[in-house]
């Protein structure tokens, strides 16, 4: 079974700071993908940034970039020079043997003026 | 328009009602996914489809009916309703995976929001 910690429940971070979003996983698949995905107040899932198992390089979006770390099972997400838009929850997901996704339970992220 | 629509956005019900969400998309994507979502439990998936005629349990799917007769449509039904199926309910779409080996991400709709009294 395939399972996703978000240990954040909530951060509050100055706007234009750098922000970094937590996500351990466990799988025992050997290829997968981890997504991270954010809703908005208006409650819509928007992709972020997506990131293969057997990728080498880190995943970057624009201001988004995914530290992925094998080994450790580790897959944060960063937000450099954070917006008041940037205000939402965040969830971390993965995909692995099985069709679907497994999401961890979210961070609410609340960029402060 | 393209994309992918939920209907209706907001459903009251009564118990024990049989109530039908439905969700049509326009990529002409292989894979549809419903899931549920709940207060501090994120995201969870019901069923989901791989093509027409095709669809398999995720993890929540007791209490849920779902078909996929066009590649369009992939409506979820729920039998009998309970108040614990109140959630926001969101429908999903992706792509097969590529010859490369990567997974592609899934595109959400807009989500449901259902309330069973």
């Amino acid at each position: 079974a395939q399972k996703i910690t978000q240990t954040q429940p909530g951060m509050f971070v100055q706007e234009k700071e750098a922000v970094t979003l937590d996500c351990t996983y466990d799988t025992s698949d050997q290829s997968y993908g981890l997504f991270w995905y954010k809703q908005p107040s208006s409650g819509e899932m928007i992709f972020l940034i997506y990131q293969g198992s057997y990728d080498e390089q880190n995943a970057t979006e624009g201001r988004y970039s995914l530290n992925f770390q094998k080994a450790r099972k580790s897959a944060n997400l960063v937000i450099s020079a954070s917006q008041l838009g940037d205000s939402a929850m965040y969830f971390c997901a993965m995909r692995g043997g099985a069709d679907g996704l497994t999401f961890g339970k979210g961070t609410h992220l609340i960029i402060q003026p | 328009d393209a994309g992918i629509t939920q209907s209706p956005r907001y459903k009251i019900t009564e118990t024990g009602r049989q109530v039908t969400l439905m969700c049509h998309q326009t990529w002409s994507h292989s894979y549809m996914f419903w899931y549920r979502q709940d207060l501090g439990h994120g995201l969870r998936l019901i069923y989901y489809s791989a093509a027409a005629d095709i669809t398999d349990k995720g993890e929540v799917p007791d209490g849920y009916v779902v078909s996929r007769s066009k590649t369009e449509n992939f409506p979820l039904t729920l039998e009998s309703a309970t108040r614990s199926q109140t959630s926001v309910y969101f429908c999903a779409s992706r792509d097969i995976v590529d010859t490369s080996g990567r997974i592609y991400e899934q595109y959400f709709g807009p989500g449901t929001r259902l309330t069973v009294t």
